[in-house]
């Protein structure tokens, strides 16, 4: 079944501390990846997402992703966290007309 | 500006009520979709529109209804056989066929079922 894993519910980094979410996926060929954050009570905004080409990505707000084929992994990566970033962070994958997402992990950031 | 704009952002319904949720966007984008947000479970897809006057179910359609009348609407609505719907609703939409599959996002509606 197509499926997209976050195995990390809750992360807590502190502030100017780099950070790295995991992301893998099921899926035969090479797909289409995405990541997204979501603050408290609102939608979801597009970070960066991956079609094809160089592997690794850069996206909005200081973001990078790299795409592991041999691990069927998309994993997020900041240098250094923000207190601004602490949010919920969604990986997803198309699979064909549909987005299917993660369960998300919730980042805390600490002073 | 272009977006898309969901109504209302809060609603509270007693049980056994319909309740239907608004979403309009004008990026002129032939897809649309909703999905239910609950904690600790990411976005699940209720259902989907590629072109108007078409639908299809996502993966927990059961309880709801929607109609694709106008390409810019989507409307939801969530009936007496949905089982627990209170939850965050999340309305987006995407070009359709030859696009990339990037979703935009509205700001959700929240329903509470007392």
């Amino acid at each position: 079944a197509q499926s997209v894993t976050q195995p990390d519910i809750h992360i807590t980094v502190s502030e100017g501390a780099s950070l790295e979410l995991r992301c893998n996926y099921s899926y035969g060929a090479t797909p289409y990846l995405f990541w997204y954050v979501q603050s408290p009570g609102q939608g979801l905004q597009l970070l960066l997402k991956y079609f094809s080409g160089d592997t690794l990505v850069q996206g909005i707000k200081g973001f990078e992703a790299e795409f592991k084929r041999s691990q069927s992994s998309f994993n997020l990566r900041k240098p250094s966290v923000h207190w601004s970033d602490a949010a919920e962070y969604f990986c997803a994958v198309q699979y064909g007309n549909k987005l299917v997402f993660g369960a998300g992990t919730i980042l805390r950031v600490k002073s | 500006d272009g977006g898309i704009t969901q109504s209302p952002k809060y609603l509270f319904r007693k049980e056994g009520q319909n309740v239907t949720l608004s979403c309009e966007q004008n990026l002129n984008h032939d897809a649309m979709y909703w999905y239910r947000q609950d904690p600790g479970q990411g976005l699940r897809l209720i259902y989907y529109s590629q072109i108007v006057n078409d639908f299809q179910k996502g993966d927990i359609a059961e309880g709801y209804s929607v109609s694709r009348e106008k390409k810019e609407s989507f409307p939801l609505t969530v009936t007496s056989a949905q089982k627990n719907p209170t939850a965050f609703y999340l309305c987006a939409s995407s070009m359709g066929q030859g696009g990339t599959g990037e979703l935009f996002f509205g700001e959700g509606s929240r329903l509470t079922v007392l």
